[in-house]
């Protein structure tokens, strides 16, 4: 089993929609959680953090259910610059950070 | 401007033919790590330092290795590639480790073994 799963896709979607991604990790003392996003062939970027109380930045909400060890994130009003590989990190013991395979959106005119 | 560099890019090379990729970082960070990203496996840690001289390994460490002699440099030592270690390499660094969560990457070099 992956120690941090998440639905490839891709998601297809028309601007305006709203989408959600979900990503379940397997190591219950994981400490902290975080989106990254990866546009096609560049680096990963952080996209933000995951609080235990849930956060948003914008359209952008990201939530932890650590009782079910997943974590989402759900993009309001999607726009086609929103289109890029989303990946889930979980930090497992202070310094490993350990990424998801990712999970492909695309946001279509 | 901030950045994390890596040289080079793009390299073919041929099985047994020894290579090093350099990753340099500007910003004064104490951790730095090389990652591998392959189709539907994500970012795998190859190697990771917490500081100058000390280094540990990540999950896939096989077939290579690194040095930290200097706080800003962490190369990649492929001493005798072969084609299951063409993938994609990204160097990373941060302030304080996978603590804070904030890695700032390289562009990535992408190595194709023959």
């Amino acid at each position: 089993r992956k120690e941090v799963e998440q639905d490839p896709g891709p998601f297809n979607v028309p601007e305006g929609a709203t989408v959600a991604f979900n990503c379940t990790y397997s190591n219950s003392a994981s400490q902290s959680f975080f989106w990254y996003r990866q546009d096609c062939r560049k680096e990963p970027k952080l996209l933000m953090s995951v609080y235990s109380s849930g956060n948003e930045d914008g359209r952008f909400t990201a939530q932890l259910n650590r009782a079910s060890q997943y974590i989402s994130l759900l993009i309001r009003d999607s726009k086609l610059s929103d289109s890029a590989t989303y990946l889930c990190v979980v930090n497992e013991d202070g310094n490993k950070l350990v990424f998801g395979a990712g999970t492909i959106l695309r946001v279509k005119s | 401007e901030a950045q994390v560099t890596q040289n080079p890019r793009y390299l073919i090379t041929v099985t047994g033919k020894k290579l090093t990729v350099t990753c340099s970082q500007n910003m004064n960070h104490e951790y730095m790590s090389w990652y591998r990203q392959d189709p539907g496996l994500g970012l795998r840690q190859i190697y990771y330092s917490m500081n100058v001289e000390v280094t540990d390994k990540g999950d896939v460490p096989e077939g290579y290795k690194v040095s930290r002699k200097e706080k800003r440099n962490f190369p990649l030592i492929l001493e005798s590639p072969s084609p299951n270690q063409t993938s994609l390499y990204f160097c990373a660094s941060s302030f304080r480790g996978g603590s804070t969560g904030e890695l700032f990457f390289g562009e990535g070099s992408r190595l194709t073994v023959l």
